[in-house]
């Protein structure tokens, strides 16, 4: 069993330029939660879906969209970078209606 | 926003030590897990603990919690050097779906 992979691992974009980073879940795992952790603090909650759609969203602005395939695959999207946009990025899956999350490695980006 | 708070926000100790950190948070739950994050990497489940339930173990681990005091200890019976990360509760509100609200975490470290 693969896990959760994300790519990329590490990603440098310049400010106003456009990101896309991806998710593949854990088999048998048909929900996708993103985080994003800034240096020093814990992750905060992006957004989640299930069945292709957002079924949660956390305190995060529209610059921030994502999207589910038919596959459980997930991408997140971020436009418009900032500076403050530099972060770890962390995909997590669960099964549905389950909070016990399994993480990805993260995707770290820099915005320079 | 953060819904915890651990402490201490750094902990020393030496490998054969117990390590205790606390958590507390801020709305109702329906329960409180902790995971571990090895240098900024990806999360690892440790331990979920039910709104119902008072302690938990699980091999070295020992988990309290107190809802009436919205609060939560993590204990590391026997640390090993392979124990030093970052230790980080997170909550799932009630009602509020499987979205995780984390903490800002406990940097630990055992040296030999």
């Amino acid at each position: 069993d693969a896990g959760v992979t994300q790519s990329p691992t590490h990603l440098i974009k310049t400010r106003g330029q456009q990101v896309t980073l991806r998710c593949s879940p854990k088999s048998g795992h048909d929900t996708v939660s993103w985080y994003q952790q800034a240096l020093g603090q814990g992750p905060q909650f992006i957004f989640q879906y299930y069945e292709e759609e957002e079924r949660q969203r956390g305190n995060f602005p529209d610059r921030f969209s994502g999207h589910q395939f038919p596959n459980y695959s997930s991408e997140l999207n971020v436009n418009a970078l900032l500076l403050g946009d530099s972060a770890l990025y962390l995909c997590a899956s669960s099964p549905t209606g389950n909070t016990e999350a399994f993480f990805g490695q993260g995707t770290r980006l820099t915005v320079v | 926003s953060q819904q915890g708070e651990e402490d201490p926000q750094a902990l020393s100790i030496q490998e054969g030590e117990n390590a205790t950190m606390n958590c507390s948070y801020k709305t109702s739950i329906n329960n409180l897990q902790w995971y571990r994050q090895n240098s900024g990497r990806g999360l690892v489940h440790l331990i979920l603990i039910r709104s119902n339930e008072r302690e938990k173990h699980s091999g070295r681990l020992r988990v309290t919690l107190d809802t009436s005091k919205k609060s939560s200890s993590l204990l590391i019976t026997a640390s090993r050097a392979a124990d030093t990360a970052s230790y980080f509760c997170a909550t799932d509100a009630l009602q509020a779906g499987t979205a995780l609200i984390f903490g800002k975490g406990t940097t630990l470290s055992v040296s030999s």
